[in-house]
């Protein structure tokens, strides 16, 4: 069954440092989207991409954070300058559609760890 | 802000028993609810997409119900197992792409 990967599992950087998470969504999905949990708190929307340019983002989301899809297979999130705020587990999703009914599928999840 | 919350935060089932959670969310600009079941260290699994008020979904003992009206979404385990143990989250859908999820039910079978 197809599935969403994600790597590394757990990376660990200094604050200031530049981070990129890597996600391979399923190969014939359209939609890619990147969320985050901070620990103790809820699953949170970060950005969604389509066609090559982000088609909603939060708060969260500002110049610090970007997201590209270098190839076809690949779609990464950087962080450019990590604070110690960032540490939290990243989730990439991606799907079909973006309408209502469509199922976003999550990969694992990268545990990002800010010293 | 949309608000979208589950409660209980945990439960304790024993095994062969049955058990409920709720989810609200806003009753406006609704386009559907998701619950996932999410084990610790896997990806959540999608177990139901849900648009319709009234709508019943099932897969195998686990069902959910869904009321648009009064914003609020009932998830059911029938005759618990082990394996059912994990986090149940659920995430509210509106115009737009994203996902606005609970802070989810950890429910814990006892054999």
């Amino acid at each position: 069954e197809p599935e969403v990967t994600q790597t590394p599992s757990h990376q660990v950087t200094q604050m200031g440092q530049e981070v990129i998470l890597r996600c391979v969504p399923i190969s014939n999905h359209l939609y890619f989207y990147w969320y985050r949990q901070i620990l103790g708190q809820k699953v949170e929307f970060l950005v969604s991409f389509y066609n090559n340019e982000i088609s909603e983002k939060s708060e969260i989301f500002d110049d610090q954070f970007s997201v590209e899809r270098p190839d076809g297979s690949n779609f990464t999130l950087k962080i450019r300058s990590t604070k110690l705020e960032d540490s939290a587990m990243y989730f990439c999703a991606s799907s079909e559609m973006a309408s209502g009914i469509a199922e976003q599928f999550f990969g694992p999840g990268t545990r990002l760890t800010v010293l | 802000i949309l608000n979208v919350e589950q409660s209980p935060q945990s439960l304790h089932v024993q095994e062969g028993d049955s058990t409920n959670f709720t989810c609200s969310f806003p009753s406006s600009n609704f386009y559907a609810l998701h619950w996932y079941r999410w084990e610790t260290a896997k990806s959540p699994e999608a177990l139901f997409v849900m648009t319709l008020n009234g709508d019943e979904k099932k897969k195998g003992r686990i069902s959910a119900t869904l009321n648009t009206k009064e914003g609020y979404s009932y998830l059911y385990i029938k005759g618990s197992q082990p394996e059912d143990s994990a986090t149940y989250l659920c995430a509210f859908k509106s115009a737009g792409n994203k996902l606005t999820f609970g802070g989810g039910t950890r429910v814990l079978v006892k054999p």
